[in-house]
């Protein structure tokens, strides 16, 4: 099993800031990696995958780099609709795996 | 636009069974692996299951292997999820996920249904 280690769990921020968020893998999986936003209540949005390549519609503010082992999701100007959870997952072998979330709060 | 509809959730005894269903459309379901990922109450997601767009192929999370069934049916466009021997932990919200990817699938999701909740009562 591949185990991912996002960080830091809780990030407090303010409209307009830039926010990084971490995920690291157990073991190296290329750019196989896919992130997701979930707001409270709702289903999870798909907004990365092979690592940084941006889903359609996803806004450009909205960014991500890495391979292997170390992954990092970057919000460039954070939004009103930002605040919400965010989860890697990696797709490089089974059984599919999503790290513990960072849920990005109003500071 | 695509849409997916989870039915079947509820409230069930330990030991007990659920059928969990998931109606797809607006897409060609049958180009497409599907998935079952769930969140337990305040925690994060778990993917529980996958099948491969012929069916032919089904992969299971660990914790379910062997108490949960994956199927298909392209003719209905529904995705299925049968549950036996349910455990307290079982508890969460399951949502119907569709893989991004057709010819070759991936196993990550673009699209997800809003979710049907099955309690586990102990």
């Amino acid at each position: 099993v591949i185990w991912m280690t996002q960080s830091p769990s809780l990030l407090s921020a303010s409209t307009g800031d830039r926010v990084t968020i971490s995920c690291r893998v157990s073991q190296g999986i290329s750019s196989y990696l896919a992130w997701y936003q979930q707001r409270p209540g709702k289903a999870p949005e798909l907004l990365i995958y092979a690592a940084s390549i941006l889903q359609s519609g996803v806004p450009s503010r909205f960014s991500g780099s890495g391979s292997g082992t170390d992954f990092t999701l970057t919000i460039s100007y954070l939004q009103s609709e930002d605040f919400a959870s965010y989860y890697c997952q990696q797709y490089y072998n089974f059984p599919r795996t999503f790290g513990q979330g960072t849920k990005v709060e109003v500071k | 636009e695509v849409q997916l509809l989870e039915s079947g959730g509820g409230l069930v005894q330990s030991g007990g069974s659920l059928r969990l269903s998931c109606a797809a459309s607006g897409f060609s379901f049958s180009s497409y692996a599907m998935n079952w990922v769930r969140q337990a109450p305040g925690k994060g997601l778990e993917w529980v299951s996958g099948i491969s767009v012929s069916g032919g192929t089904t992969y299971y999370a660990d914790s379910v292997k062997g108490r949960f069934t994956i199927s298909a049916d392209n003719s209905r466009n529904t995705l299925y999820l049968q549950m036996d021997r349910l455990r307290a932990e079982d508890t969460a919200v399951y949502y119907c996920a569709k893989d991004h990817a057709t010819v070759v699938p991936s196993y990550y999701f673009d699209d997800w249904g809003q979710g049907t909740l099955v309690t586990v009562s102990s």
